[in-house]
């Protein structure tokens, strides 16, 4: 079982430049995530989908769009990147909404100059 | 908005030591949870606590939910080399279930 999938596994951007960070989970879980993590400052929400055809923003929603394409796949992408999301990525996914356990995936390690 | 601070920020220990670390906040939370993240991966849930009060167990790690639903503290015992990591709490925030906010980390390194 792979789990929670994301690609790329590193990215290097220049500003202004878009791409889309793809994930995909293979447990059949309703609820997805993306978080971003920064030294310091823990996990932060970005966005996430509680169920497919649904999104709602998080905590720190600006400067990305996410999309729900079937259950499996939640992809983020950055219109317009900027160094600020310079940060490593996390995609996540659980059973229901609430608080069933997440898994998460191995990370993006995002890099903007 | 909601925040949740973990001390320390990171630990030095060496092998077979003991190991305490807690989480606090300003607000009221009914769940707690604990992460840890190893080095190049996802975070991975170790404990769920649903009840202040509420001691819980999994193999050499023990949690507890604070009496004050405003704190909760991590132990682990006799650590080993693979405790190495970043532990995180987390709780729902107080707009839903849906999102979860985590702590700041606390970044345990274990010497032989």
């Amino acid at each position: 079982n792979a789990g929670v999938t994301q690609t790329p596994k590193f990215q290097v951007l220049k500003t202004g430049q878009s791409m889309t960070l793809q994930c995909a989970q293979d447990m059949n879980h309703n609820s997805m995530y993306w978080y971003r993590q920064d030294p310091g400052m823990g996990l932060r929400l970005i966005y996430y989908s509680a169920s497919e055809g649904t999104t709602d923003k998080g905590e720190v929603p600006n400067g990305y769009n996410v999309s729900r394409l079937n259950k499996r796949e939640f992809s983020l992408r950055l219109e317009s990147a900027a160094p600020s999301q310079t940060s490593v990525y996390f995609c996540a996914s659980s059973r229901d909404r609430g608080l069933s356990p997440l898994h998460f995936g191995n990370g993006t390690r995002l890099t903007v100059t | 908005g909601q925040q949740l601070n973990q001390s320390p920020q990171s630990m030095f220990i060496q092998e077979g030591e003991d190991v305490s670390m807690n989480c606090t906040s300003s607000s009221i939370f009914n769940t707690w949870l604990w992460y840890k993240q190893e080095p190049g991966e996802g975070p991975v849930l170790l404990i769920a606590l649903y009840k202040a009060g509420e001691l819980t167990s999994n193999g050499r790690l023990t949690a507890q939910f604070g009496i004050t639903r405003k704190d909760s503290f991590l132990n682990i015992s006799a650590s080993i080399p693979s405790d190495v990591g970043i532990y995180f709490c987390a709780g729902p925030t107080s707009s839903g279930t849906d999102k979860l906010i985590f702590g700041t980390g606390t970044r345990l390194q274990v010497f032989p």
